[in-house]
């Protein structure tokens, strides 16, 4: 089946600094790939859609200047937060969306990272 | 507007039925998906239904789909321990860049 990798799975890091998270598509080409972001009980909040070789399409409230993202390659997308703070603490989930037979489309769900800034 | 809710949280006996339902605003929804979300994982897609069909049953999971009332359900027959974790609904839209949106999440709890 289709497969979605993150790395790091958990990130601890020092307000101030810049983190970057990996989202890999393992068996199949994602022309375009989702990263939402999960705070403690609640639902996924979807923050940008990134189309392979574009720029990302950011949701409204949503700073594309914080929340940098970047899909170079047809099974990479990144996703780098920019001056970290303790708000942006959070579980990042990215998604990939793989073309299946008769044209249509799926989603899956890569395992998330955990980022703590403290 | 787009707006999906569920129930928060839902205990079961282990061995029972569990139903966690979820309702939805947006009528041009075309396909309705579970997810499953265990603690600190990703999400797991556990079945999906088209928005003309009313009933899909995939082993033990069942989806009943009323469009009239925007009304989605899932059954799970035969509730494990193993089942226990955060389920989300979700629609797909027609236009929107096809985008996903989440309802918000029922926890269930299976109990021995």
């Amino acid at each position: 089946g289709a497969v979605v990798s993150q790395h790091p799975s958990r990130v601890i890091c020092k307000s101030g600094t810049s983190v970057k998270i990996e989202c890999r598509s393992l068996d199949f080409q994602a022309t375009t790939m989702f990263w939402y972001r999960q705070f403690p009980k609640q639902s996924l909040m979807l923050m940008a859609t990134s189309n392979e070789g574009s720029k990302a399409t950011y949701e409204q409230g949503v700073e594309k200047d914080k929340f940098l993202i970047n899909h170079a390659s047809l099974t990479l997308s990144t996703l780098t937060v920019t001056s970290a703070h303790p708000e942006d603490s959070s579980f990042y989930i990215c998604s990939a969306r793989a073309r299946l037979n008769l044209g249509t489309y799926e989603q899956y769900f890569g395992p998330g990272t955990r980022l703590t800034v403290t | 507007g787009e707006d999906v809710e569920q129930s928060l949280f839902l205990s079961v006996r282990e061995g029972d039925s569990s139903v966690i339902n979820c309702t939805y605003t947006d009528s041009s929804s075309t396909y309705l998906y579970w997810y499953k979300q265990e603690p600190g994982a990703g999400l797991q897609l556990l079945t999906y239904i088209f928005s003309n069909m009313d009933m899909k049953q995939d082993q033990r999971l069942t989806v009943l789909l009323n469009k009239k009332d925007k009304h989605l359900s899932l059954r799970i027959a035969d509730t494990q321990t193993g089942d226990s974790a955060i389920y989300f609904c979700a629609e797909r839209v027609t236009g929107g860049g096809n985008k996903l949106t989440f309802g918000t999440g029922t926890q269930l709890k299976v109990e021995l």
